[in-house]
């Protein structure tokens, strides 16, 4: 089983619509992230979690919000999604007590709106 | 505010035609820098932290170094497995990791 679990892989919805992505771990690490990625933009950082208690803004925040249920769930939801939300999203974990720019990655969630 | 630019955007090689990929970035107070490879369809995988300028850290055939503008991620006779996209990013302070755009491989035989 994969150490980063994101649901749905795969979601098309319609403008408008509430849509969330989730994220289980069983790293055990505090810190969470979720990217987006584009083509030709790499990886933006949407918002991060540094411990349960802790959420912070990306550089592309705007139109997203998150949810740090647990040590291991982190879940980004689009309220009312719009077609340039479509792209890819990356779910990541790092540990604090290591190398924490060794991130590690969920397959991702490609998410398309029409 | 931290910036990160990878070139060339693309690059197609034969196999065992060595080359280097690069990433020059801005930054105030680098803590690392850090390079991943990306597969199709994947999640980025970590493959080498730098700290300090003149550092280098070798992973079979690929070889990253370290300047104070820029960092290099060389190539030596690649193979067609190493066809991937390469992802450079650096860490500054606390802050989650500021990615470049990444330099997709491709490597014939």
């Amino acid at each position: 089983d994969a150490d980063v679990t994101q649901t749905p892989r795969n979601r098309i919805t319609k403008t408008g619509k509430r849509i969330m992505l989730e994220c289980s771990q069983t790293k055990g690490h505090d810190r969470m992230y979720w990217y987006r990625q584009d083509p030709g933009l790499g990886l933006r950082l949407i918002y991060y979690s540094f411990d349960v208690k802790d959420i912070n803004k990306g550089e592309i925040s705007d139109g997203y919000s998150v949810s740090r249920q647990a040590q291991a769930k982190f879940s980004l939801s689009l309220e009312s999604a719009i077609p340039n939300q479509t792209a890819l999203y990356f779910c990541a974990t790092s540990d604090p007590g290591e190398n924490t720019g060794e991130l590690f990655f969920g397959e991702g969630s490609r998410l398309t709106v029409l | 505010e931290d910036q990160v630019t990878q070139s060339p955007e693309a690059l197609r090689l034969q196999e065992g035609e060595s080359s280097s990929l690069n990433c020059s970035y801005t930054v105030s107070g680098l803590r690392g820098l850090f390079w991943y490879r990306q597969d199709p369809g994947k999640g980025p995988e970590f493959l080498f932290t730098l700290y300090s300028a003149g550092e280098e850290k070798e992973k079979e055939r690929l070889k990253a170094t370290l300047t104070k503008k820029e960092s290099f991620l060389h190539i030596t006779a690649p193979k067609p497995e190493d066809s991937a996209t390469y992802l450079c990013a650096v860490q500054t302070g606390r802050r989650a990791l500021t990615f470049g755009s990444g330099t997709r491989l491709q490597v014939q035989p």
